[in-house]
């Protein structure tokens, strides 16, 4: 079946930095494209970031284009967010997301999230 | 950017059928998918490549993608089904790059 389970979230001021996890069981992880999605407090769902299963594409979202950095290492079975320059707007639960194989990029597996707020 | 626009609120009478759209330029041509939130939980995929479910999703759950709006209908509504509903769609349109596109989400209520 497969589960996702993200950590690293907590609170940061305006213009810090945070780096999230998200750890992979129960499906071969470099199989899958991998995917981080968001929501505000009391907001609907944001895209925020794709990688492919090897690392060699990744898209983001124009909202963390120069701030947030997606990556994996398959061997730890891994995928990482690392936000910089956060700002107040980054404030949401940040889930990981397991893009379905084939083309159509569903999100098949979702993790539990992590709350991430920036605040002073 | 490329948009999806859903209903704020859908409401429905149990054993009754609810119809959620979500609607963009074209989106007929790109394959939409759904995703069921209840309060305090992550979002469920639902329905993927307009049409189908995964595994373990009840045959009252169904999909239709065609012009520029998508549909989940869900037929015979259980009072369980009382959640925030988002489409999902992938823009491939703008050059090298592509995004993922979540619509504006729906509160289905059951009286």
């Amino acid at each position: 079946e497969g589960q996702l389970v993200e950590s690293g979230g907590g609170l940061v001021q305006p213009g810090g930095s945070l780096r999230l996890s998200c750890v992979a069981s129960g499906f071969t992880f470099g199989f899958y494209s991998m995917n981080w999605v968001r929501q505000a407090p009391g907001k609907g769902l944001e895209w925020v970031s794709y990688i492919s299963r090897s690392g060699s594409t990744i898209y983001n979202a124009d909202s963390v284009k120069g701030r947030f950095t997606i990556s994996r290492d398959n061997a730890r079975n891994s995928l990482y967010l690392q936000m910089n320059s956060l700002r107040d707007e980054d404030t949401a639960v940040y889930y990981c997301a397991r893009d379905q194989v084939g083309a159509t990029h569903a999100f098949d597996i979702w993790g539990q999230g992590t709350m991430v707020t920036v605040s002073s | 950017s490329y948009e999806l626009t859903q209903p704020p609120s859908v409401s429905v009478s149990p054993g009754q059928t609810a119809s959620i759209t979500c609607s963009g330029d074209n989106l007929g041509d790109r394959y939409a998918c759904w995703y069921q939130q209840k309060p305090g939980q992550s979002p469920v995929l639902v329905v993927y490549e307009d049409t189908k479910r995964p595994s373990g999703i009840p045959e009252r759950f169904s999909g239709s993608n065609s012009g520029n709006t998508a549909t989940l209908t869900i037929s015979g509504t259980q009072a369980m089904d009382e959640a925030d509903y988002y489409c999902q769609a992938w823009d491939s349109s703008t050059g090298d790059s592509s995004t993922g596109v979540f619509g504006t989400g729906t509160k289905v209520t059951v009286l």
